[in-house]
């Protein structure tokens, strides 16, 4: 069975300072790792996904996560938060062979940005 | 295109009653799905759909149906509502590639459900 686990539910940055989401995945199996954001009233929009390629993956809107095996961690990071990325934001797990019916979404951090 | 879209935004149930969500997609998508989403918790997968017809439960699927009559709806059934039941549910669609390692899910923007 994959889990994941989001540390912090509340993170709240600086507009202009580092952005960092924290995510800690457990898998049996290799895994893809994804990040969404859901901004207000809104639906999960995809942000970045790991597929077992580059471990350093780049997403929309400035993002990009790293993929380390042997942190279990994919942790979300922008070099400088826009007003506009204040969100909530989901890190999901899903094992290998894909499928999406097997994805696991973490909890969820809210990102505040102050200006 | 609308892409995904869900009927009603907002509804209010006194317990036992029933209701019937609604989601839509224009994208010609094989796969459909409904999860709900609680504070602290995440998604759950609720039900899903493969094709048009056929369904199959989730993680979280007690108290729910579902059906899947034509292959741009997908249906979710609530038929004695509890207030457990009181949450966020999000429909979702999703391509089939048997070549593609990954087929994406694009999201609806939700439906928001109270049980007194």
């Amino acid at each position: 069975a994959q889990s994941v686990t989001q540390l912090g539910s509340h993170v709240s940055v600086s507009e202009g300072a580092l952005v960092l989401l924290r995510c800690n995945y457990s898998s049996s199996v290799p895994p893809y790792l994804f990040w969404y954001v859901q901004y207000p009233n809104q639906g999960l929009q995809l942000l970045l996904k790991y597929t077992s390629a580059a471990t350093l993956v780049k997403g929309i809107n400035g993002f990009e996560a790293e993929f380390k095996k042997s942190e279990t961690s994919f942790h979300l990071t922008k070099p400088s938060a826009h007003m506009s990325d204040a969100a909530e934001y989901f890190c999901a797990v899903s094992p290998l062979p894909y499928n999406n019916n097997d994805m696991r979404f973490g909890a969820g951090t809210r990102l505040t940005v102050k200006p | 295109n609308a892409g995904v879209t869900q009927t009603p935004k907002f509804r209010v149930l006194k317990t036992g009653q029933s209701m019937t969500l609604l989601c839509a997609q224009d994208m010609n998508h094989e796969y459909m799905y409904w999860y709900r989403q609680d504070p602290g918790m995440g998604l759950r997968l609720i039900h899903y759909s493969v094709g048009e017809g056929t369904t199959a439960k989730g993680e979280v699927p007690d108290g729910y149906n579902v059906s899947r009559l034509k292959k741009q709806n997908f249906l979710l059934g609530l038929e004695s509502a509890a207030p457990s039941q009181t949450s966020v549910y999000f429909c979702a669609s999703s391509y089939y590639d048997s070549f593609s390692s990954y087929n994406e899910q694009f999201f609806g923007p939700g439906t928001r459900l109270t049980v007194l």
